[in-house]
């Protein structure tokens, strides 16, 4: 199989706090885990592509410094959302390839994200 | 950069019909990807294409990868309500990663 979880399945905050939130490969190694945004009634929009041991790589338009990925092995990642507004608000999905090499991607149940 | 459009939009269906839909590229690929999200959840992979011109079935789900490598298709034959979601096709853009079409909203009435 190929199962990945994320967690938490939902999360309301404040507008100035940070979330984090977890993605796990749970039944194979993720040599690259990768973390979309979806708006409603929209398309997967990539934000960052995440390497276990080396630094992610952010899609145009999307700040490093206010969504923070680490990829700390090679069955978690994890996005933080720093100093979340209200336009912060979606549901961020992450998904997980088996190799280095490319590969179909599996999904998580994503999270969604209600700043207030 | 690259765009992959799919249509229709959305479709309203009766139970028991089939259902088609095409996703198109600006340019060339060498996979195509189907997928199918429900309400509140991550896309789940129907069928991978790998080939121009393979045709893969996955039950009541067949989808084409078109011979340009700019095109694929999905069908769905004998709709089932449980069908209702929306379907994203899925083509490289670039090292490791993927791009994903505008989806096709498919809803199935009984």
């Amino acid at each position: 199989g190929a199962v990945v979880s994320q967690h938490p399945s939902r999360v309301i905050c404040k507008s100035g706090t940070s979330v984090k939130i977890e993605c796990r490969s749970l039944d194979f190694q993720a040599t690259t885990m990768f973390w979309y945004r979806q708006f409603p009634k929209q398309s997967l929009m990539l934000m960052a592509t995440s390497n276990e041991g080396s630094k992610a790589t952010y899609e145009q338009g999307v700040e490093k410094d206010k969504f923070l990925i680490n990829h700390a092995s090679l069955t978690l990642s994890t996005l933080t959302v720093t100093s979340a507004h209200p336009e912060d608000s979606s549901f961020y999905i992450c998904s997980a390839s088996k190799t280095s090499v490319q590969e179909t991607q599996y999904f998580g149940p994503g999270t969604r994200l209600l700043v207030l | 950069g690259q765009q992959l459009n799919q249509s229709p939009q959305s479709m309203f269906i009766q139970e028991g019909e089939d259902v088609s839909m095409n996703c198109t590229s600006s340019s060339i690929f060498n996979t195509w990807l189907w997928y199918k999200q429900e309400p509140g959840e991550g896309p789940v992979l129907l069928i991978a294409l790998y080939k121009a011109g393979e045709l893969t079935s996955n039950g009541r789900l067949t989808a084409q990868f078109g011979i340009t490598r700019k095109d694929s298709f999905l069908n769905i034959s004998a709709s089932i309500p449980s069908d209702v979601g929306i379907y994203f096709c899925a083509g490289p853009s670039g090292t490791y990663k993927y791009i994903f079409g505008t989806g096709t909203r498919l809803k199935v009435l009984a």
